[in-house]
């Protein structure tokens, strides 16, 4: 069955730097999805992207977050300056339509920001 | 704006038994979906299974099976024959049909489940 692939796993980076966290949806899937859950929290959606560019984003995704699609088959997620408050897990997601049938998740990134 | 409520968060089961995960959710939309995810421990989210608003009849899905009450917005899941692997964090989530930033999924806060051997 088709996966969405994130890596790394877990990623240890200090306050202040920058990290890229990768994912690899689905190959035919359209739509894609950056999700956060900080520990002992409700999961949180973070940004929805679609032909090329942001379709949704939510109040978390400040000037510090950006999406990109490089090569037509890896979806980044770039934090720029990371602060202790951005350690949390981050899912990425993808779907062929528009959700109405669900997301396929990836197996997150663990962010620990020290 | 959405919020789903789970209002569990633990909940254990003797293997081969039958149990309920409860969740509400509050939304002023007459249209929406509805889903059940599985966090197991390797924390891959797992589609469990869906249900449109607009259908009364409740999904189902092998072992899996919804108690959808649109007039009380609550959607409860029931696993049948609990097995071992059934194990995991349960999330109940919400996507509106409309888009928007709201229509992506409004997760709850997760039910612990644990099967006892």
């Amino acid at each position: 069955e088709p996966e969405v692939t994130q890596t790394p796993s877990h990623q240890v980076t200090q306050m202040g730097q920058e990290v890229i966290l990768r994912c690899v949806p689905i190959s035919n899937h359209l739509y894609f999805y950056w999700y956060r859950q900080i520990l002992g929290q409700k999961v949180e959606f973070l940004v929805s992207f679609y032909n090329n560019e942001i379709s949704e984003k939510s109040e978390i995704f400040d000037d510090q977050f950006s999406v990109e699609r490089p090569d037509g088959s890896n979806f980044t997620l770039k934090i720029r300056s990371t602060k202790l408050e951005d350690s949390a897990m981050y899912f990425c997601a993808s779907s062929l339509y528009q959700g109405d049938y669900g997301y396929t998740f990836g197996s997150g990134t663990r962010l620990t920001v020290v | 704006a959405q919020t789903v409520t789970q209002s569990q968060p633990e909940m254990s089961v003797q293997e081969a038994e039958t149990v309920t995960l409860s969740c509400t959710y509050d939304t002023s939309e007459s249209d929406y979906y509805l889903f059940w995810y599985k966090q197991p421990p390797s924390r891959q989210m797992i589609l469990v299974i869906r249900q449109e608003a607009y259908k009364q009849q409740n999904a189902t899905e092998n072992r899996f099976s919804v108690n959808f009450q649109k007039a009380a917005k609550s959607f409860s899941l029931k696993i049948s024959d609990s097995q071992l692997g059934d194990a995991a964090m349960y999330f109940c989530a919400y996507r509106s049909r409309y888009g928007g930033s709201q229509g992506n999924l409004i997760f709850g806060k997760g039910t612990k489940l644990s099967v006892k051997p």
